[in-house]
């Protein structure tokens, strides 16, 4: 079972900053947070991963709170092509590789 | 550098028969992952390779299979083919089990 917790859905208005949270409220101290995203009928996309630190790449930013029972990502100008459904994955380091895929947040872009 | 690439793209089948996906990882991946997505059911693990060696396994019937060559590239088989197989196969490479994945476009798989 997926250990996060997401929103169904979100809006969003292009150029503006998109904030998706995602609930991880038993993750264990060896459990990174990774973010993918999907674009209709596409492979899912890396975005971002994190273990307790604040992290920045050139796609978005990853905010995970103090005790890391929460995360934020953050789209900083959301543009109509971030349309798309967005998973909040917990995972241990040195695991075997598998992803467990929760239902994710379908995020619109709106014009 | 070239992507995960999925071949073939699209795939039409009949019951009972059987199919062969194949996947290329990005070069110097040695994990490769598959994964199949339906709409009732989501994004769900098939299976993991890392150097030919099956790691770990999803709860799925013996009828899917996999296998991975020596220059990492996989194939996934499933065989007796059900209405309830047709769905979209994701293969994603990484460079060691614990990093992060990068997928192909995915193989669509119907059966008729």
């Amino acid at each position: 079972d997926a250990k996060t917790t997401q929103p169904t859905s979100m809006d969003c208005a292009e150029g503006r900053a998109a904030n998706l949270p995602c609930n991880h409220s038993t993750i264990s101290g060896n459990e990174y947070v990774y973010w993918y995203r999907q674009i209709h009928s596409q492979g899912p996309q890396y975005i971002i991963h994190g273990l307790k630190n604040n992290e920045t790449n050139e796609m978005a930013s990853l905010i995970i709170t103090e005790d890391r029972k929460s995360s934020t990502l953050i789209l900083p100008h959301a543009t109509l092509r971030d349309t798309a459904v967005y998973y909040c994955i917990v995972r241990a380091g040195g695991s075997q590789g598998n992803l467990i895929f929760g239902k994710g947040t379908k995020l619109s872009v709106k014009p | 550098k070239a992507g995960v690439t999925q071949t073939p793209r699209y795939l039409i089948k009949t019951r009972g028969q059987q199919v062969t996906l194949s996947c290329s990882p990005i070069s110097g991946h040695r994990s490769v992952s598959w994964y199949q997505q339906t709409p009732g059911q989501g994004l769900q693990f098939l299976f993991e390779y890392f150097s030919e060696t099956q790691r770990n396994k999803g709860n799925f019937p013996g009828r899917f299979s996999g296998r991975q060559f020596s220059n990492s590239r996989s194939e996934m088989n499933v065989s007796t083919l059900e209405l309830g197989d047709s769905a979209l196969y994701l293969c994603a490479s990484s460079q060691r089990a614990n990093t992060e994945a990068f997928f192909g476009q995915g193989t669509r798989l119907t059966v008729v």
